[in-house]
């Protein structure tokens, strides 16, 4: 299995809105709802954000919002802010019981 | 709240076995509707799942690594284990024990993660 294909890099102005894409396959991201994206800043633990393609985790801000079309998953992230800097990874699950994490996005907030 | 703390050696040295632990607290691992899972990151670089076991005892791995990764559960500790063997320089990152809900028997995302351990591979 292929990891899924993230940019390298995406940025925004505070205020603004960015969507980090994560393209898969027919086989992975377009064949299952079960994509997660999570943020990880310099030095810590990822966090979770999204899981199951849409869903929240109790706590995370309404900013960010998950959404797919067809083989690609995106994480949209509003009202950008300062601390919304950092490396953001998606993952999805593949069949079989594996998943594949993407390659990663640094976000920078001009 | 659930909590991870991975331990273990910080320096293994090549072809030797990388052997680390992951004690959760907060939760059982003895219960249903999780997998309890290592994932590491090569330095600068991006997430990668090594695999995860359930409290059935099922466990699955990345097939990449398969042929050098062990994972293991002591219940009456409530902790988990990873064992890689035949280390090289390659596998010197961190790694992360943490947490995957499911749906439907199948990981929906990793909701909770250790700190991190830093492994490096060196003679």
């Amino acid at each position: 299995q292929s990891a899924p294909t993230q940019p390298a890099s995406v940025s925004g102005s505070p205020g603004q809105s960015v969507t980090i894409s994560c393209t898969g396959t027919s086989s992975d991201v377009g064949n299952y709802n079960l994509v997660s994206w999570y943020q990880q800043h310099p030095g810590k633990a990822p966090k979770l954000i999204i899981y199951e393609g849409d869903k929240r985790p109790s706590g995370v801000s309404d900013r960010f919002a998950g959404s797919k079309s067809g083989s690609t998953a995106s994480l949209t992230i509003s009202g950008l802010q300062p601390e919304d800097e950092a490396d953001y990874h998606c993952c999805s699950f593949v069949g079989n019981k594996i998943v594949v994490f993407g390659g990663g996005t640094k976000l920078t907030v001009l | 709240q659930v909590q991870l703390q991975e331990s273990g050696p910080g320096l293994v040295k090549p072809s030797q076995t990388l052997s680390l632990t992951c004690v959760v607290s907060g939760g059982s691992i003895n219960r249903g509707g999780y997998y309890w899972s290592w994932i590491r990151q090569h330095p600068g670089k991006g997430l990668e799942w090594i695999g995860y076991i359930y409290y059935t005892g099922s466990i699955y791995y990345n097939p990449s690594l398969r042929s050098r990764v062990t994972i293991s559960q002591d219940m009456s500790k409530n902790q988990f284990s990873l064992d890689l063997s035949s280390v090289t320089v390659a596998d010197t990152a961190v790694y992360y024990c943490a947490r995957s809900r499911t749906y439907y028997f199948d990981s929906s995302g990793f909701d909770f993660w250790g700190q991190g351990t830093l492994v490096s591979v060196s003679s």
